[in-house]
């Protein structure tokens, strides 16, 4: 299994910081195949960013993604209150085919 | 838009069937698509269930497949899960998800409770 790690666990921020979140995968993820997800309290998660870099659409350009090697990195350059939440990446094609991370919460002082 | 809706009891008893269908609206499950069920336990991240397509059949988590089937109605537009034996473990907010290499489209979730 190819399992994801994030860090940190939680994050608290300001508005106006910049926020960067990481997930490290156990094994060689292809960049194609890897996504990040905002969830909310009580909602379902929100596709944010898919193709490690590619932004989703409606997602505002704040949002930025990398990757390099098994490090995957989430930036938001200027946080607003709307972004508060649980942020989870995830990838396609191991076994099992689809797995996320644990999860950042990233809480917006 | 794709929208998706699960339905189902919201109530199961321990060792018994947990089904769920997902409607969905705005698309065509007969298209060249994967649908997917995930869920989350109560204060915890997201575990996939698995997935089916209408033509290649059904992919499943190894460490659920023994006691999960899914299935698509072209019929209703709509595709089912089915998880047997369940325990107090399955208790979770389960999602309905059209899916690629990634979740583009949710349902909104229901939370099922396994309690006798």
């Amino acid at each position: 299994e190819i399992v994801l790690t994030q860090s940190p666990d939680t994050l608290s921020l300001s508005p106006g910081e910049r926020a960067t979140l990481s997930c490290r995968t156990s094994q060689s993820v292809s960049s194609n195949y890897l996504a990040w997800y905002q969830q909310k309290p009580g909602q379902a998660p929100r596709l944010l960013i898919y193709g490690a870099s590619n932004r989703a659409t409606g997602i505002p350009d704040r949002f930025s993604a990398s990757a390099s090697g098994t490090d995957f990195t989430l930036t938001i350059s200027r946080l607003e209150p709307e972004d508060f939440g649980v942020y989870y990446c995830q990838q396609y094609g191991g076994s099992p085919l689809y797995t996320f991370g644990q999860g950042t919460n990233l809480d917006i002082k | 838009q794709v929208q998706l809706q699960e339905s189902g009891p919201g109530l199961v008893k321990p060792s018994g069937t947990l089904s769920l269908t997902c409607a969905v609206s705005g698309g065509s499950v007969s298209n060249d698509n994967w649908w997917s069920w995930v869920r989350q336990s109560p204060g915890k991240g997201l575990e996939w269930i698995g997935e089916i397509h209408p033509s290649r059949g059904p992919n499943y988590n190894p460490s659920l497949k023994s006691r999960v089937t899914m299935s698509l109605d072209k019929s209703k537009n709509q595709f089912s899960l089915s998880v047997t034996s369940v325990t107090a473990a399955d208790t979770a907010v389960y999602y309905c998800a059209r899916n690629g290499f990634y979740c583009l489209y949710w349902g909104q979730g229901t939370l099922v409770t396994v309690s006798s």
